[in-house]
């Protein structure tokens, strides 16, 4: 079944304790990406990647770190998590670029205390 | 950079009814136009896009128009039904290559009443 797996898919944890959400996708697409879906805010891009080893900056990067290592794994990494932080994650995929088709993750909901 | 409104915020219909959702962007080279839909606690997904070679768009009950010239496009449910209760995103980018960020509304809520 063609997917977009994250995890953990909730996950509660201190500030300042360095974590790692992970998202795979088995469609062989060549660009992933990164969002944050806060109230009223919609869904703001934090990082993308066009492809192996190729990633850039989205509108909300501070505070992430992303790598894409594989075609199929794009972790999303907080090295130091603030409250700010606490948000609905959702990883996503497309065949060839932004402008095709985005399949999501299930979400990850994350609390900073 | 890119810039999308969308407009309501909240949307509440009798079954039945239409129900419109309209955005503006503000790149004028914008050329690709998807809908997301989230139903409560799931994740988004496409139900529906355009590109700005065409002025209009149709599946079934729901049909996407643009407005190159205003910059604003729009997405219509007729005969609506209480599944199609849910947020809606639209989003705008202006990429050929797509290695531009897509560009997110704020959504909206939209309310079927059975």
């Amino acid at each position: 079944e063609a997917q977009v797996t994250q995890n953990p898919r909730y996950l509660i944890t201190v500030t300042g304790k360095k974590l790692t959400v992970t998202c795979s996708q088995n469609m062989n697409h060549e660009y992933m990406s990164w969002y944050r879906q806060d109230p009223g805010l919609g869904l703001r891009q934090i990082y993308y990647s066009m492809n192996v080893e190729v990633t850039d900056k989205g509108d909300v990067p501070e505070g992430y770190k992303v790598s894409r290592k594989e075609k199929r794994n794009f972790p999303l990494i907080l090295e130091s998590p603030s409250p700010n932080q606490t948000s609905l994650y959702f990883c996503a995929s497309s065949r060839a670029g932004s402008n095709t088709e985005a399949f999501f993750g299930q979400g990850t909901r994350l609390t900073v205390v | 950079g890119e810039n999308v409104e969308q407009h309501p915020s909240t949307l509440s219909v009798q079954e039945g009814d239409s129900a419109v959702i309209k955005c503006t962007y503000s790149d004028s080279a914008s050329n690709y136009f998807p809908w997301y839909k989230q139903e409560l606690g799931k994740r988004p997904q496409l139900i529906i896009d355009i590109r700005s070679n065409v002025g209009e768009k149709k599946d079934q009950r729901i049909a996407v128009t643009l407005n190159k010239t205003a910059k604003h496009f729009s997405l219509h449910i007729t005969e609506t039904q209480p599944e199609d209760s849910a947020v809606y995103f639209c989003a705008a980018i202006s990429s050929v290559s797509g290695n531009t960020p897509l560009v997110f509304g704020k959504g909206t809520r939209l309310s079927v009443i059975a």
